[in-house]
């Protein structure tokens, strides 16, 4: 059962450079988010995902583009990324609506020079 | 919109010490609530939540946390920590009624000492 996996686990990347960070579940899970945890801010919500092709903006979605053309997949891009988005990136999943609880993947942390 | 407030952002404990983590949330509707764990270098995972009924919820590894509406508070405890439980906590609170949004707390640092 591999559950909810990201990649790349880690990342270093330079500003102004496009960096597209995956998240994939095995469950068949309808909703699907992306999460960044900074210190001071505990996790605020990027985007999310009611099913494929559908997606909305959540707290801070400025600087990030996603997708969703499966349900299994739902890729995060900084289109131009700055030192701003250095971060842990989580990705999680519900099964049909996110008030249900929400299953975090391992993270990806990502490096801004 | 809701927001969740962690009041103490960084506990330190001796095993088998009592833990009380405060959490509480503002927003004027019902709430599904949920407190999550990161051990150090993983990623969350869910330690108990509260959608409704009886208000004193048991989760894993011996917690629990008791929903009291009148004081928008959903507090985490545990009568005796482990050096196991060294982690970080969050408390995260969502309208029941609509909105997409889960809110989380700013956490706090758990460290148990031996």
């Amino acid at each position: 059962d591999a559950g909810i996996t990201q990649s790349p686990r880690y990342k270093i990347t330079e500003t102004g450079r496009q960096v597209t960070l995956m998240c994939h579940q095995t469950w068949s899970h309808s909703y699907m988010f992306w999460y960044r945890q900074d210190l001071g801010h505990g996790l605020r919500l990027i985007y999310y995902s009611a099913a494929a092709d559908i997606t909305d903006k959540g707290e801070v979605p400025d600087g990030y583009v996603v997708s969703r053309s499966k349900t299994e997949n739902f890729p995060l891009t900084l289109e131009s990324a700055t030192r701003s988005q250095t971060s842990v990136y989580f990705c999680a999943s519900s099964v049909s609506t996110p008030q249900e609880t929400q299953y975090f993947g391992p993270g990806t942390r990502l490096l801004v020079l | 919109a809701q927001s969740v407030s962690q009041h103490n952002h960084h506990v330190i404990l001796s095993e088998a010490a009592s833990l009380e983590l405060g959490c509480n949330y503002s927003y004027g509707g019902t709430v599904n609530l949920f407190w999550y764990v990161q051990y150090p270098g993983q990623h969350l995972q869910l330690l108990l939540k509260y959608f409704s009924g009886d208000p004193l919820v048991k989760g894993i590894k011996g917690f629990e946390a008791e929903f009291i509406k009148s004081k928008f508070s959903f507090n985490l405890r545990k009568p005796s920590v482990q050096w196991s439980d060294t982690a970080e906590y969050f408390c995260a609170v969502i309208p029941t009624g609509g909105g997409n949004k889960l809110t989380f707390g700013t956490g706090t640092q758990l460290k148990v000492e031996l």
